[in-house]
């Protein structure tokens, strides 16, 4: 399958700073991409879907203000959460979707574990 | 909104039994895919159903689409605690009104399989 890597896989950092995220397709091209948000023991809760060249698609209750998305590249998107509080504190997941099979399937990052003291 | 209901939303059985999860739904999806996700990990995906009514097998997992391509069971043979983790549903992609496509996740099934 289609790999996809996240960096970092863990940050902490301190209230009112920001946290850039990277969400790479290693072997593949990926026009779309999208980012998740997962509470404990809850399932994932989009966020936003990123598509290279143009802008964010937010769902409905997320500030894009708050958590900026851009995906300048077919390999690359980042999620920076500005002025972090510790309520952003989540494990947040990366996935890009792969045309090249049939059935345009969207694989998953290693996720990102923030922390906002 | 579309949901995609999966239940039971835990299950800890003994190594060796069976169990099937359900994800259903009053929407028609294209495809549906099954992940597995282990605790500070991402989803992996296990298997893409396509085709109403299509049966894949993946060793002592079986995946089921349903006829109308509303609905999803997964069954798993003969656990072992390495099933254990959570197990979700995706259907994909479903167009919105601005012409992109994202997925609906499953509300999830935790799994332990107790040795």
């Amino acid at each position: 399958g289609a790999v996809v890597s996240q960096h970092p896989s863990r940050v902490i950092c301190k209230s009112g700073t920001s946290v850039k995220i990277e969400c790479r397709s290693l072997d593949f091209q990926a026009t779309t991409m999208f980012w998740y948000r997962q509470f404990p023991k809850q399932s994932l809760m989009l966020m936003a879907t990123s598509n290279e060249g143009s802008k964010a698609t937010y769902e409905q209750g997320v500030e894009k203000d708050k958590f900026l998305i851009n995906h300048a590249s077919l390999t690359l998107s980042t999620l920076t959460v500005t002025s972090a509080h510790p309520e952003d504190s989540s494990f947040y997941i990366c996935s890009a979707r792969d045309l090249r099979g049939d059935y345009n399937e969207q694989f998953f990052g290693p996720g990102t574990r923030l922390t906002v003291l | 909104t579309q949901l995609l209901e999966q239940s039971p939303q835990f299950l800890s059985i003994q190594e060796g039994e069976n169990l099937t999860v359900y994800c259903n739904s009053s929407s028609v999806f294209s495809s549906l895919q099954w992940y597995r996700q282990e605790p500070g990990e991402g989803p992996v995906l296990l298997v893409t159903v396509v085709t109403g009514g299509e049966v894949k097998k993946l060793k002592r997992l079986t995946f089921q689409f349903g006829d109308a391509r509303k609905d999803s069971s997964l069954h798993i043979t003969a656990a072992q605690p390495g099933d254990t983790g959570l197990y979700l549903c995706a259907g994909a992609p479903i167009p919105t009104h601005s012409g992109t496509y994202k997925y609906i996740f499953g509300t999830g099934t935790r799994l332990k399989v107790l040795a």
